[in-house]
Parts: C-alpha cells; structure tokens; sequence
C-alpha cells in the first residue's frame, strides 16, 4: 500500500516570493513520483514527474521537486510564484508493479498567490 | 504530448436517469485507463481501473453495478452512472496510461451534477 501526505491545504504567498508546497508519501515498493496542478473549473495538468535519474526534476511554468528517498519527500518549489499560480496542487505516487500502475493522491495544497 | 479527451465536460441528470461519460486517448492507444472521482474541498479518489477487452477493477467501497466501466477499444473507455443520486455529484476525471515510458495523462474531467 501507499500514500501521500501533504501537510499544508492553503498556502498563501505573495507574489514574486518564494513557495515550497510539501509532500512526503510512503510505500513498500519503488515509486513514481508527480506533482499535479488543477486550476479552477479544470482538469488536472502534470507539472513534473520523477521516475528516475536525477533528484532535482524541472518542470513547467518554473517549478522544481527533489526526490528525497531518506525523506520520503518530493517537495515542490519555486523561486517566484506569479498570480497564475494560484491553484490547487497535488502531490501524487505510483507504483512500478502489478502492471496497473494505481496512481494515490494526496490531499492536495490551494496556493493563493496575494498581489 | 500526449492527449485525453473526456466528453461531456458538464452535465446535468435528473435523479433516477443513467449518463455517460467517455474518455479517449486522442493520439495513443492506452490499454489501462483510469477512473478517479473528487468530491468538493477532497482528493481525487480512485474508483476503477480499466483495461481494454476485459472487465475493470475496482476499489474496494464502489459499487460496480452502479458505475458501469467499459474499454472497448484502445482509445476509449466509458463509465456510466447507473440510476443516479444527487449524492453521486462530483467531478469525475479519467486518465490513460501511455504504452511507452510510466507516464498517466488526465483527461479535462467531467462535472456530473444530478437534480
């Protein structure tokens, strides 16, 4: 089994600071990793995944995650958050076995981006 | 990249009617897709797993008689929802896994609201 736990639900910022939206998960196999973004009244987008390889993941619109296996974090970052990125982000886990690769969400964070 | 279409983006029923909604990988064959379903201000839930020219999967609590999953082909998956309740409003949303490489992509979801 696995899950993922993202601590904080709301994260204000304003704009042009620095976020950091957490995510720790736990699972007794190898797993992917992602972070999703839903903005409102919309789909869900992937922002970045990390599969393998390096622990720094770039994704789009700026934003960053590094694996941490001792941690079992995957952390999602920014340097300079715009009013755009006002959304709901999810953090989410898939196993490399059974062939169906379930895919477990946390619960997700609302980043409000204040002008 | 790759593209999952979900139609209809919102619909509404009225209580005790059956609606469908499909799912299409629009320029990959997907031979799992997925069914999650989010209720307001909650993560998005995994209710079954699909595999074309076979029966889904589903997790444990959803009711399979009542959510109706079929994986006809390789670019389309349909679920329906059997006698609907107004407590079967949510926001339903698909995803497909791709044949190459771990990568799920989600569909636009589909608001579902029964009257």
């Amino acid at each position: 089994a696995q899950s993922v736990t993202q601590l904080d639900s709301q994260v204000p910022v304003f704009e042009e600071a620095p976020v950091e939206l957490r995510c720790n998960y736990s699972s007794s196999v190898s797993v992917y990793l992602f972070w999703y973004v839903q903005y409102p009244n919309q789909g869900l987008q992937l922002l970045l995944k990390y599969l393998s390889g390096s622990t720094l993941v770039k994704g789009i619109n700026g934003f960053e995650a590094e694996f941490n296996k001792s941690q079992t974090s995957f952390h999602l970052r920014k340097p300079s958050v715009h009013i755009s990125d006002t959304a709901e982000y999810f953090c989410a886990v898939s196993d490399l076995g059974g062939g169906y690769q379930k895919v477990t969400f946390g619960t997700g964070t609302k980043l409000q981006v204040i002008p | 990249g790759a593209v999952v279409s979900q139609h209809p983006s919102r619909v509404i029923c009225k209580s005790g009617t059956s609606v469908k909604i499909e799912c299409r990988s629009l320029d990959f064959q997907a031979t799992t897709m997925f069914w999650y379903r989010q209720f307001p201000k909650q993560s998005l839930m995994l209710m079954a797993t699909s595999n074309e020219g076979s029966k889904a999967t589903y997790e444990q609590g959803v009711e399979k008689d009542k959510f109706l999953i079929n994986h006809a082909s390789l670019t389309l998956s349909t679920l329906t929802v059997t006698s609907a309740h107004p407590e079967d409003s949510s926001f339903y949303i698909c995803s497909a896994k791709t044949g190459l490489g771990n990568t799920i992509y989600f569909g636009e979801g589909s608001w579902l609201t029964v009257v």
